[in-house]
């Protein structure tokens, strides 16, 4: 089967880095995207990766190893407003997303 | 730009009742259009998804139906909710390229009581 796995939760405090990961298995690959979802709203898009390697945007940066099958998003400078859980999905080779439960991110002062 | 509408934006329904949501997309042409289900604690569960006027493809066997009748419109019915209905309705857009990221709309509260 194909499976998708981040962890449930995790806390960071302000102004720190986090790195929140993402492990798959599914049929073929063809891309992988993190999403941002606040509570009680939609996801919105943060990040593709298709190739190895880091992709920056600011202060989020998305890490990617296909041999591994396994993905990191990395949050620097962490403030409140980042405070949301945050969506791991794969392209599988049916170009059909496949979607991690989300990694439930709260941030302290 | 474009833009992704749904209404409403909650709805708290009797089991048995009928449903409708709507979804519409402004500023681009034929769109890949999305109808998905969140449950709490649960990934997104994609339900449909369109790559044209009439054309549905089904991914869960359910109770629930979609249609397009027009090009940037997309709608979610059921004749009659489960209480297992309850969720999270979200609906998407992408271009028509096969790995084009999806955009959601706010999305509806459904709750069947």
């Amino acid at each position: 089967g194909q499976n998708i796995d981040q962890p449930t939760e995790m806390t960071a405090t302000e102004g720190a880095i986090v790195q929140i990961n993402c492990t798959y298995q599914t049929s073929g690959f063809n891309g992988l995207f993190w999403y941002q979802q606040h509570a009680g709203e939609a996801p919105t898009f943060l990040s593709y990766n298709v190739l190895d390697g880091l992709e920056e945007k600011g202060r989020f940066s998305s890490f990617l190893s296909r041999s591994k099958g396994y993905s990191y998003l990395l949050l620097k400078e962490l403030q409140m407003k980042d405070s949301a859980s945050y969506l791991c999905a794969v392209m599988d080779s049916n170009y059909q997303l496949i979607w991690g439960a989300g990694t439930k991110l709260i941030i302290k002062p | 730009s474009q833009t992704i509408h749904q209404w409403p934006a909650t709805l708290v329904q009797p089991v048995g009742s009928p449903l409708s949501l709507e979804c519409t997309v402004e500023g681009t042409s034929n769109p890949n259009l999305y109808w998905y289900r969140q449950a709490a604690g649960r990934g997104l569960q994609l339900l449909f998804y369109s790559v044209g006027i009439g054309q549905i493809s089904s991914e869960v066997p359910q109770n629930l139906s979609a249609s397009r009748p027009q090009d940037r419109q997309f709608i979610l019915s059921s004749k009659k909710l489960l209480l297992s209905d309850s969720g999270f309705y979200l609906c998407a857009w992408a271009g028509q390229g096969e790995t084009d990221t999806q955009y959601f709309g706010p999305g509806t509260r459904l709750t069947v009581l």
